[in-house]
């Protein structure tokens, strides 16, 4: 079972420059989500997903688009990177789009913008 | 909209200490409730979830937690801490609004566990 999927782990990237970061789960799951994690702020929603084809945004989604054309596939792009995304990025996903069954989280990506 | 307030941002007890973590959210309507776990360099992991029914909820390594409806809050408690429960606690609400669901959570509570 690999579960939830991130890929790269770590990244380094210059003001302006743009990147995918991917997110792949194999539970076939509905509700797929990315959040940021930045110290003292706990985890904030960025986009997320109830299906493929479906995306919303959450709370912090300016700098971010995500696109869902597979159920198992949910990439989160930063279209021009800025120091102020720095942080550590966590995909999510659940069975079910109300969440009433928790989220299984991925091991995080630490992106570092120069 | 829903936010989560936790209190304590770092608690340091010494092992076999009781602890006590508090939660408190805002949202007038039905909620789901959770306390996740995230571990030194580790994803967040579910501790314990409330959906309805025993107020009381019991979730892995002893750790427990009691929703109060008329005071908003959802404290997760543990009777004698170890050190290996070194981490950071993350309480989270997810109102369901009928079609799709967010999840927001707290900003954290750093424990250290001291030996």
């Amino acid at each position: 079972n690999a579960g939830v999927t991130q890929t790269p782990k770590f990244q380094v990237l210059k003001t302006g420059q743009s990147m995918t970061l991917q997110c792949a789960q194999d539970m076939n799951h509905e509700y797929m989500s990315w959040y940021r994690q930045d110290p003292g702020m706990g985890l904030r929603l960025i986009h997320y997903s109830v299906g493929a084809g479906i995306t919303d945004q959450g709370e912090v989604p300016n700098g971010y688009n995500v696109s869902r054309s597979t159920t198992e596939d949910f990439p989160l792009r930063l279209l021009s990177a800025a120091p102020s995304q720095t942080s550590v990025y966590f995909c999510a996903s659940s069975p079910d789009r109300g969440l009433f069954q928790p989220q299984h989280f991925g091991d995080g990506t630490r992106l570092s913008i120069l | 909209a829903q936010s989560v307030s936790q209190h304590n941002h770092h608690v340091i007890l010494s092992e076999a200490a009781s602890l006590e973590l508090g939660c408190n959210y805002s949202y007038g309507g039905t909620v789901n409730l959770f306390w996740y776990v995230q571990y030194p360099g580790q994803h967040l992991q579910l501790l314990l979830k409330y959906f309805s029914g025993d107020p009381l909820v019991k979730g892995i390594k002893g750790f427990e937690a009691e929703f109060i409806k008329s005071k908003f809050s959802f404290n997760l408690r543990k009777p004698s801490v170890q050190w290996s429960d070194t981490a950071e606690y993350f309480c989270a609400v997810n109102a369901y609004r009928g079609t799709a669901s967010k999840l927001t959570f707290g900003t954290g509570t750093r424990l250290q566990v001291t030996l």
